[in-house]
């Protein structure tokens, strides 16, 4: 089945440490997103790549950083210079959303934790 | 400023009832689509519905519609004869088609709980 697989599904992070977070999607989808989530809250754009090898920054950028280098991946890796990475990630794709109609579709998310 | 308000942090509604989830946004861009999704408490995100700005019916999608009153800048959620199963966060979410970018902004969402 098509759809958007992220891993682990856990992370625990010790401090001073950078881990990478994995998104695949066998959409065929063009445009892949990160989103971090806070207990209670929305989802808050991180970064996004709408083609291999580009990526922009989202509203929370900092302490992460991403790579594009297939289509079907969009790895997001959380630096030690992220604080406060306690959160739940969530990575998504979708077709380029000429005219703006196109929903994204989303993977299960990783949890990631600080030990 | 904030793109997306949902004003009901949480709501409780009774099986087999209708009930309405509230959503408004701000653009200046006559252009937009507007969303809602579905999150379960095992954290996936479910798309359920959508509205394009220049759609001149409510969208619908079984027992989800979208009550779309543009003047007013709101894309309330209903849902109707309400199921055990529909107990989840609800987002609402927009996406403005002339900005350069592709990025969906996201409400800070409804919990809903279906009473047996």
């Amino acid at each position: 089945d098509g759809g958007i697989t992220q891993s682990p599904k856990y992370l625990f992070r010790k401090e001073g440490q950078n881990v990478t977070l994995s998104c695949e999607q066998n959409l065929n989808h063009d445009a892949m997103y990160w989103y971090r989530q806070d207990p209670g809250q929305g989802l808050r754009l991180i970064y996004y790549s709408q083609i291999v090898n580009d990526f922009q920054k989202g509203d929370i950028a900092e302490g992460y950083s991403v790579s594009r280098e297939k289509k079907e991946s969009f790895p997001l890796t959380v630096t030690s210079a992220q604080k406060n990475p306690t959160a739940f990630y969530l990575c998504a794709s979708s077709m380029i959303p000429r005219g703006g109609s196109q929903p994204q579709h989303f993977g299960d998310g990783t949890r990631l934790s600080i030990l | 400023a904030q793109k997306i308000t949902q004003t009901q942090p949480g709501m409780f509604v009774q099986e087999k009832e209708a009930v309405t989830l509230d959503c408004t946004y701000d653009t200046s861009d006559p252009s937009y689509g507007l969303f809602w999704y579905k999150q379960p408490s095992s954290g996936e995100m479910i798309f359920l519905i959508y509205q394009g700005s220049y759609d001149q019916q409510n969208a619908t999608e079984g027992r989800y519609s979208l009550n779309f009153q543009k003047a007013r800048k709101s894309a309330n959620l209903v849902i109707s004869a309400s199921q055990l199963g529909d107990s989840a966060m609800y987002f609402c979410a927009m996406r403005e088609v002339n900005l350069n970018n592709n990025d969906m902004r996201f409400g800070a969402g409804t919990r809903l709980t279906v009473k047996p």
